[in-house]
């Protein structure tokens, strides 16, 4: 089946600007992650959905960030008046959500978001 | 302290020789789950195999195997006959407790295949 796809690839916006990353799970999986990776580095929790319950957004760096998961499927982060330390790659996850140890997490291909 | 903690920033192996890379982990929660994730220059991170702190045996998968030392507190990956394409970052994470979401990331470690 499909994977996680993540859209755009490349999103490169001039500082100020806002910006939309949006995320498809895998059919199926009511967990869904969002993850910041910048160069060089490990990844950075930022926010998690699971079916209908209130998401963590525990790892939001800021209130310019925001992110919503419309009909338990499609998620979009939002980044409001960007910053050049904002750029970073974006990645999407998603898993079945259930509640065993072997619920593993599927990443999509990322977003590269370059702020000049 | 580290929860994860990958010592090798970076390996360099020759083409068909086995590759270790070590993760040791901290924690209290005797139910955990470990995974290890491989990451190319393409950004993607791709789930590579899962051991759960109350498995028997070494978790395998095709060329990747788990070395599972519980009391050592250590997972390490070995990739058998590796090949240029096993070139990447390679991240290790656990799952403390079953109902936790929450992954806990190594600093990864940069494996590059020499020819």
């Amino acid at each position: 089946g499909a994977g996680v796809s993540q859209s755009p690839s490349n999103k490169v916006t001039e500082k100020g600007k806002d910006v939309e990353l949006r995320c498809d799970p895998i059919s199926g999986h009511t967990a869904l992650y969002w993850y910041r990776q910048s160069l060089g580095q490990g990844l950075e929790f930022l926010i998690y959905f699971q079916g209908n319950s209130a998401p963590d957004k525990s790892g939001l760096p800021s209130d310019r960030f925001s992110a919503e998961r419309t009909g338990g499927s499609v998620s979009t982060l939002t980044i409001q008046r960007t910053q050049q330390e904002d750029s970073a790659v974006y990645l999407c996850a998603s898993s079945s959500g259930s509640s065993t140890s072997t619920d593993t997490q599927y990443f999509g291909p990322g977003t590269r978001l370059t702020v000049l | 302290a580290q929860k994860i903690t990958q010592t090798q920033p970076g390996m360099f192996v020759q083409e068909k020789e086995a590759v270790t890379l070590d993760c040791t982990y901290d924690t209290s929660d005797p139910s955990y789950g470990l995974f290890w994730y491989k990451q190319p220059s393409s950004g993607e991170m791709i789930f590579l195999i899962y051991q759960g702190s109350y498995d028997q045996q070494n978790a395998t998968e095709g060329r990747y195997s788990l070395n599972f030392q519980k009391a050592r507190k250590s997972a390490n990956l070995v990739i058998s006959a590796s090949q240029l394409g096993d070139s990447a970052m390679y991240f290790c994470a656990m799952r403390e407790g079953w109902s936790n979401y929450q992954l806990i990331w190594g600093a990864g470690t940069k494996l590059i295949i020499k020819p």
